[in-house]
């Protein structure tokens, strides 16, 4: 069955960095989109990035562009967000999830997220 | 900004029916896409491309999207439902984002 398991937080001071980790399993990784949501203490969810299937193409979200960079390895069915330069209000469970399915040249970015990780809280105080 | 509203909270009783709003100009011609989501748990999509269901959703839960409107439609209401519901939409004419509502505190009286 499809599993996502993220990991990597913790506690970090602000201004330094972090690098979280979601492992896939289940399913061929290199053929979806793949997402990183998060959801501050109280607050809703929020999209932060996509990487395409390939890695060609990243998008982000204007609160983390120029801070965090996503990437993935296909060979390790692996995805990862870099995150550097981080504030208090980047604190937050971090979610990775599953984007569109790419075959044969048809895909759709628009595609629901159909499955997510438990999350790994990433707490930034001094 | 592309900016999705819903209203904060929804309450209902026990088999009654909950509609859980999600407006912005025409989105009906976009795709939404609406999320349950429970405390300590992973969301879990409930409705995709405004009124399909993920294989497990139960057929209580239903989808439609018009005009500048789109709706979650949740019958026959159980205890289980109470959850934070999100819709979300791909903003591709703004720099490719992926856009979520504030989110909907459904209450089951």
């Amino acid at each position: 069955q499809v599993q996502l398991v993220e990991s990597g937080g913790g506690v970090v001071q602000p201004g330094r960095s972090m690098r979280l980790s979601c492992a896939a399993s289940g399913f061929t990784f290199g053929s979806y989109g793949m997402h990183w949501v998060r959801q501050a203490p109280g607050k809703g969810l929020e999209w932060v990035a996509i990487i395409w299937y390939d890695g060609s193409k990243k998008y982000y979200a204007d609160s983390v562009k120029g801070r965090f960079t996503i990437s993935r390895d296909n060979s390790k069915s692996t995805l990862y967000v870099q995150m550097n330069s981080l504030r208090a209000e980047d604190t937050a469970i971090y979610y990775c999830a599953r984007g569109y399915y790419y075959v044969s040249g048809t895909y759709s970015p628009g595609d629901s997220f159909d499955y997510w990780g438990q999350g790994t809280l990433v707490t930034v105080s001094s | 900004s592309y900016v999705l509203t819903q209203p904060p909270s929804v309450s209902v009783a026990p088999g009654q029916t909950a509609r859980i709003t999600c407006g912005r100009n025409n989105i009906g011609s976009e795709s939404v896409h609406w999320y349950q989501k429970k405390p300590g748990q992973a969301p879990v999509v409930v409705v995709f491309d405004d009124s399909d269901r993920p294989p497990g959703i139960p057929e209580r839960f239903s989808g439609s999207n018009s005009g500048n409107t789109a709706t979650l439609t949740i019958s026959r209401v159980e205890a289980g439902d109470e959850a934070d519901y999100y819709c979300q939409v791909w903003d591709s004419n703004n720099g490719h984002l992926w856009v979520f509502g504030g989110g909907t505190k459904l209450t089951v009286l």
